[in-house]
């Protein structure tokens, strides 16, 4: 039973396009989190939801908007896709603002752009 | 602010060898710790934490100890495998976002 599960997997697109990459847990955790991680394996914090709001965003370009519709997913849409946006984008939750327990990550989306 | 600095790799040891993988943090408040390793292709997977100081968290062999006073917590393995073989992650929290390290790739050889 996946505890966070994001799809898809793989995503290989053209410049320009506008894509999607979803998210969902089932741990019942009130915080999610993107996370990009390069080609060096470097993980840099894109956004942050605790129970839907909006809680951290990081100097992201706007085409990345981010979208919870509950506290149990958080999405993320891309907009007019850069050969710089490929990278592995990885979704995690954990219990909260306050909370000092472990994050608990998806199996990443490797995003490529083409 | 809230950081963490680990060592750098590329390690290859051999197998049976000792590990180790430095950590040293900075925070202003009093972190939770943790190491995570990724196996290629795969998520972030918790490997140990430890929430308080002189904690020592442990998991498959590995161990790490919250040292405050040297802002420390490496992680030691005392006989590795090849199926060790990873990237390993420091990493803090201090409840609001979690930190990481820029990652240690390990591998180990027969």
């Amino acid at each position: 039973d996946t505890a966070v599960s994001q799809t898809p997997k793989y995503l290989v697109t053209q410049m320009g396009n506008d894509k999607s990459i979803k998210c969902e847990q089932n741990l019942g955790h009130d915080t999610m989190y993107w996370y990009k991680q390069d080609s060096k394996k470097f993980l840099k914090i894109m956004f942050s939801y605790n129970n839907k709001e909006l809680i951290i965003n990081e100097t992201v370009p706007n085409r990345f908007s981010p979208k919870s519709p509950d506290k149990a997913h958080l999405n993320l849409h891309i907009n007019s896709l850069e050969l710089g946006d490929s990278a592995v984008y990885f979704c995690a939750s954990s219990t909260g603002t306050g909370g000092r327990t472990e994050a608990f990550f998806g199996q990443g989306t490797r995003l490529t752009v083409v | 602010g809230d950081s963490v600095t680990q060592m750098e790799g590329p390690v290859t040891l051999s197998e049976e060898a000792f590990l180790t993988i430095n950590c040293t943090y900075t925070a202003t408040g009093y972190p939770s710790l943790f190491w995570y390793v990724q196996y290629p292709g795969e998520g972030l997977q918790l490997l140990l934490k430890a929430t308080k100081a002189d904690d020592k968290g442990s998991n498959k062999g590995f161990e790490a100890t919250y040292r405050k006073e040297t802002t420390s917590f490496h992680l030691e393995k005392g006989s590795v495998q090849v199926s060790d073989s990873a990237v390993y992650f420091c990493a803090l929290t201090t409840g609001n976002q979690f930190y990481f390290g820029t990652g240690t790739s390990l591998t180990v050889i027969p």
